[in-house]
């Protein structure tokens, strides 16, 4: 069974740019959500995505969205890039609700901000 | 707001000896998850092991088990006859189990645990 996949694994972009990264889930999950994780602030979720709706929502400014597909692939998008979005990006997966067997990680798409 | 503290930043223990992970939460909810994760080098976030808040049976996964007091809001991590291959970032984290896990997960900051052969 394929795990999580995420793409790409590494990102140099210029500040003010902006950026998309992908990430498609165990076959059969429907839940995705996005964490951001950085040395400063740690791990952070950022949204839930679920059927295509976005569920839950971190505490992250306006310039992070994201979407899901009808196949449960998710895109998350971060728009004029800042040096303090430097970090790495993780995906999860799970079934419906996160707590039923947690969340399976994918191993994340790190971005530089230069 | 829920919140998830790990005292220690870095623990180093010999191969096949037993550590324990600290890990202590905050919250008002009755109804949660807790979770402790593994992090290698890799950077892929592995589950280690899972325990729900309405059951007093510890979880145990093989060589890994918690200790989780409800009162204390306490939920340590022990591993058992540790192998190099346990050397990683482990981090604690909680849930919310009603409104949909509106906050997702809430991790701590994490343990660095390094196995000397």
């Amino acid at each position: 069974k394929a795990g999580v996949t995420q793409t790409p694994r590494y990102l140099i972009k210029t500040r003010g740019q902006q950026v998309t990264l992908s990430c498609s889930p165990i076959s059969g999950h429907r839940s995705v959500s996005w964490y951001q994780q950085t040395p400063g602030q740690g791990l952070q979720f950022l949204f839930e995505y679920f059927s295509e709706t976005q569920r839950n929502k971190g505490n992250f400014p306006g310039r992070f969205s994201g979407r899901q597909f009808s196949n449960s692939r998710s895109e998350m998008n971060v728009s004029t890039l800042e040096l303090g979005d430097s970090a790495l990006y993780l995906c999860a997966s799970s079934g419906n609700r996160g707590w039923d067997y947690g969340y399976t990680f994918g191993s994340g798409t790190r971005l530089t901000v230069v | 707001a829920q919140t998830v503290t790990q005292s220690q930043p870095e623990m180093s223990v010999q191969e096949a000896e037993t550590v324990t992970l600290s890990c202590t939460y905050d919250t008002s909810e009755n109804n949660y998850y807790l979770f402790w994760y593994k992090q290698p080098p890799s950077r892929q976030m592995i589950l280690v092991i899972r325990q729900e808040a309405y059951k007093q049976q510890n979880a145990t996964e093989n060589r890994f088990s918690v200790n989780f007091q409800k009162a204390a809001k306490s939920f340590s991590l022990k591993i058992s006859d540790s192998q190099l291959g346990d050397t990683a970032m482990y981090f604690c984290a909680f849930m919310k189990g009603s409104g949909g896990g509106a906050d997702g997960l809430t991790f701590g900051k994490g343990t660095h645990l390094i196995i000397q052969p």
